[in-house]
């Protein structure tokens, strides 16, 4: 089936720090998201994106957050700076659009800040 | 508040048994409720989903029952294999208003051979 691709797979960074990370989204699809899981908890919901626009987002999506997809390329999540509560794996997802709700989850990138 | 609950939070059952996995959600304004697997360190995998228009939707051995005035509804997997084995996520969406995703925490099923 459609895959979505996400990178790196494992980021460490000190707290403080700069971490972006990467989404490959299903090529013809129009909505993005990103989630955020923390060890033994429910994924939440942080964002949602299309058309160069946040459309939704949530109180977990702090002013340290930010996504863009420039060009068409990749589609990603950046904070600056890490807090050591962002410690997480951060899910990408990409949904096709108004003609199905079906979202597609890449596999994940586990952050670990220090 | 959690607006998705989960129950049980894991579960075992021999193979060739049903298994039942419990949702329900607080905001009746959810209109979509896909259920999703994951395998340890895979992508969460969309498996079934279901719109109350309709009260139960099957696709094989997986069956997906709908209770609107109590808010409920349970995944049915019949004839359960250890391939099945993995943690169980109900969600649920006011797709018409939103596209963000609200996750149970998930039932973990083991089908023992």
């Amino acid at each position: 089936g459609p895959k979505v691709l996400q990178i790196p797979s494992h980021q460490i960074i000190d707290m403080g720090q700069m971490v972006t990370l990467n989404c490959d989204p299903v090529s013809n699809h129009l909505y993005f998201y990103w989630y955020k899981q923390i060890l033994g908890q429910q994924m939440e919901f942080l964002v949602n994106f299309y058309n160069g626009k946040v459309m939704e987002k949530s109180k977990l999506f702090k002013d340290q957050f930010s996504v863009e997809r420039p060009d068409g390329s990749y589609f990603t999540l950046k904070i600056q700076p890490t807090a050591l509560e962002d410690s997480a794996v951060y899910f990408c997802a990409s949904s096709p659009g108004q003609s199905s709700y079906e979202q597609y989850f890449g596999p994940g990138t586990r952050l670990t800040v220090l | 508040q959690q607006q998705v609950r989960q129950s049980p939070q894991s579960l075992t059952v021999w193979e060739g048994e049903t298994a039942i996995l419990n949702c329900s959600y607080e905001d009746s304004t959810f209109d979509y409720f896909p259920w999703y697997w994951q395998f340890p360190r895979e992508s969460p995998a969309l498996l079934i989903a279901i719109r109350p228009v309709s009260n139960k939707k099957e696709d094989g051995r997986f069956t997906i029952f709908f209770n609107k005035r109590e808010k409920k509804l349970s995944l049915h997997i019949t004839d359960s294999q250890p391939g099945d084995s993995a943690t169980y996520f109900c969600a649920a969406s006011a797709a018409s208003g939103s596209w963000q995703l609200i996750f149970g925490s998930g039932t973990q099923l083991t089908v023992m051979p």
